[in-house]
């Protein structure tokens, strides 16, 4: 099955870039997903991208694919404190495995 | 509105009790989901739905019982608690062949077992 990897922490300083790095292991997976977990709360879908782009932006966010390397990206341009947040990467089609999650720290 | 919905939101029982946790949405989606939550924010699916027919069942004790009375609805039954089964369970719902067939998840119930 799906295995989806991602560090488990990362801390930056308010208007810095943040990038979040995810690898999955099955290169059939249609879509990939970054979801916002904020706490005590549900998971919010942030973007997705489709298996056949590269790259997508939308605002702030930019989405990096190397299917080569079965890699995913995420960076937040100028984080802000309210971008503190669990970021979850997925990977899958109708079956999608979640990744450990990646704390985001924003430091002021 | 709220799209996907979860009753209750909070839960403490004694090991050894039966609950269920409700799920409704209103998006009209034909496949809903259970996961589970850990500690550590690791989440696992434990059970999928489409049109009220089990599609995913993963390595869950069968003191977990899934039931689906329409496509709108999915409740969770479990049996039996236990200390481990302590966690947040979210439930999602999707739509199969719908853009991106992304997953909308609930706000979560927490389970806390003494």
């Amino acid at each position: 099955g799906e295995d989806v990897e991602q560090s488990l922490f990362l801390s930056v300083r308010e208007g810095d870039s943040s990038v979040i790095n995810c690898t999955y292991t099955d290169s059939s997976s249609t879509y990939l997903y970054w979801y916002k977990q904020e706490p005590g709360a549900g998971l919010q879908l942030l973007t997705y991208i489709f298996s056949n782009m590269d790259m997508k932006q939308d605002q702030r966010l930019t989405v990096l694919l190397n299917k080569k390397d079965k890699h995913l990206s995420l960076r937040i341009a100028d984080t802000q404190t309210g971008d503190s947040a669990i970021y979850f990467c997925a990977a899958g089609y109708q079956k999608v495995t979640f990744g450990t999650g990646t704390k985001l720290q924003v430091i002021p | 509105d709220t799209a996907v919905s979860q009753t209750p939101k909070y839960l403490v029982t004694q090991m050894g009790n039966d609950k269920s946790i409700k799920c409704e949405q209103n998006l009209g989606h034909d496949t809903m989901y259970w996961y589970k939550q850990d500690s550590k924010k690791f989440l696992k699916i434990m059970f999928s739905y489409n049109n009220k027919e089990l599609i995913i069942n993963e390595t869950v004790p069968n003191r977990f019982s899934p039931k689906s009375p329409d496509k709108a609805h999915l409740n969770l039954h479990i049996n039996s608690l236990e200390l481990g089964d302590s966690a947040v369970y979210f439930c999602a719902s999707s739509q199969v062949g719908g853009e991106s067939e992304t997953q909308y998840f609930g706000p979560g119930t927490r389970l806390l077992v003494l």
